[in-house]
């Protein structure tokens, strides 16, 4: 039950484009289309951004996008706002009857 | 409107027990599963443990296996975990959070727990 890998930090200015990476192998990230992205505000819940690699939640703005690519998926925002900076979570079902997250990202929009 | 309250969370010494609530509304919790999540201060979301529907079928981290418990009424709309032993490295905020087919939403708005001496 290894961590998914993500960057530590992404950040961009407003209006670009940022992309962040969650890692994991074959049995998780690779092996379904299961992997989930979530928005935590700073001390605030986790919310869901994403599931099934790339559908949006009912709230989130077409700016944001999901795919994946053999065993790393990615979370696109495009036209970054302020608004956007928080830190973001990438999940994957394992297969096994558990889940796995990815250790975090946080985005700063300068 | 779709609602979870965690609850229960407090400063504990270690080797202690303790239990969390999460109550539900606005949906039909028997029809759902649920998760446990932790984030320990400053740290990443941790998977903790997940409650499956219909069968009630549990599963649990490596790091709380054969110490945590999640279980449910469905009477009164309510998930709990039981922490045993509890150590300092269980410190953290809990979430729960419903189980969507392989994805978790929403989420509960966390209740501290804090282990120490």
């Amino acid at each position: 039950q290894s961590a998914l890998t993500q960057p530590a930090s992404v950040s961009g200015s407003p209006g670009q484009s940022i992309t962040i990476s969650c890692t994991g192998i074959s049995s998780d990230v690779g092996g379904s289309n299961s992997v989930s992205w979530y928005q935590q505000p700073p001390g605030k819940a986790p919310k869901l951004l994403i599931f099934d690699v790339n559908t949006r939640a009912s709230w989130v703005s077409y700016r944001f996008s999901g795919s994946k690519s053999g065993n790393t998926a990615s979370l696109t925002i495009s036209g970054l706002q302020a608004e956007d900076e928080a830190d973001y979570y990438c999940s994957s079902y394992t297969g096994s009857s558990t889940w796995v997250f990815g250790g975090g990202t946080k985005v700063t929009v300068l | 409107q779709v609602h979870l309250v965690e609850s229960g969370g407090g400063v504990v010494q270690p080797g202690t027990s303790l239990r969390l609530s999460c109550a539900a509304s606005g949906f039909t919790f028997s029809s759902y599963g649920f998760h446990w999540v932790r984030q320990a201060p400053g740290k990443g979301l941790e998977w903790v443990a997940v409650i499956w529907f219909p069968g009630g079928n549990k599963y649990y981290a490596d790091s709380v296996k054969g110490r945590f418990t999640v279980s449910r009424d469905n009477s009164k709309n309510t998930l709990y975990l039981q922490m045993n032993n509890l150590r300092a490295e269980d410190t953290a905020v809990f979430f729960c959070a419903r189980k969507d087919t392989l994805f978790l939403d929403p989420w509960g708005q966390g209740t501290l727990v804090t282990v120490s001496s």
